[in-house]
């Protein structure tokens, strides 16, 4: 069974310019989420996706950060226009229930973010 | 709000030498307590949980028991090995909420 999978693994972009980033969930898992890890910093939730609809967008930094998950199938995060600030290692995870204990809670190994 | 505060790193030790990482935590309930552990290129993995307080969980050769008295979750392994090296994450979880994680601690064992 394939795992989550993020792309691009890095990506190095300047100041003011635009940047998606995609991650594919794991496959029947109806719960998706993004995560952020700033260089030193903890990993902190950015948004829940359950389907297509957004569960819970509580630690979006600002408007610059614009997730979508059309069909409910595979999510994208777009930074336009990107800061230095927003430099760092986003993350995707997913899972079936989205409840309970996060037992089943995939991640993938996170797509670098270089913003100079 | 909940938080959670684990050591610093980066922690080096030798192969077969004894790991401690301390987490400790702040929350209003009684949250789940986990590892995640973040192996070089690879994606986070769940280490091991506990649920409820004197809960101990463990998995290959690690071990972390939930101190209600001390809001502690620390990590221990009686002998590491090199391909232990990775960064680990101390995180809690209530109902209604998502993952709280620490700052993670990177972990570099020498043969």
């Amino acid at each position: 069974e394939a795992g989550v999978t993020q792309f691009p693994s890095h990506s190095v972009i300047e100041k003011g310019q635009t940047v998606t980033l995609r991650c594919d969930p794991i496959s029947g898992h109806d719960n998706l989420y993004w995560y952020r890890r700033v260089m030193g910093k903890e990993i902190k939730f950015l948004l829940h996706f359950v389907k297509e609809s957004k569960q819970d967008e509580s630690g979006m930094p600002n408007n610059r950060f614009l997730a979508e998950r059309t069909g409910g199938t595979y999510s994208t995060l777009k930074v336009q226009p990107a800061e230095l600030e927003d430099s760092g290692v986003y993350f995707c995870a997913s899972s079936q229930d989205g409840g309970g204990t996060n037992e089943k809670l995939f991640f993938g190994s996170g797509t670098q973010l270089s913003v100079l | 709000g909940d938080s959670v505060t684990q050591m610093e790193g980066p922690v080096t030790l030798s192969e077969e030498a004894f790991l401690t990482i301390n987490c400790t935590y702040t929350a209003t309930g009684y949250p789940s307590l986990f590892w995640y552990v973040q192996y070089p290129g690879e994606g986070l993995q769940l280490l091991l949980k506990a649920t409820k307080a004197d809960d101990k969980g463990s998995n290959k050769g690690f071990e972390a028991t939930y101190r209600k008295e001390t809001t502690s979750f620390h990590l221990e392994k009686g002998s590491v090995q090199v391909s232990d090296s990775a960064v680990y994450f101390c995180a809690l979880w209530q109902a209604g909420t998502a993952l709280i994680f620490g700052k993670g601690t990177t972990l570099s064992v020498s043969s």
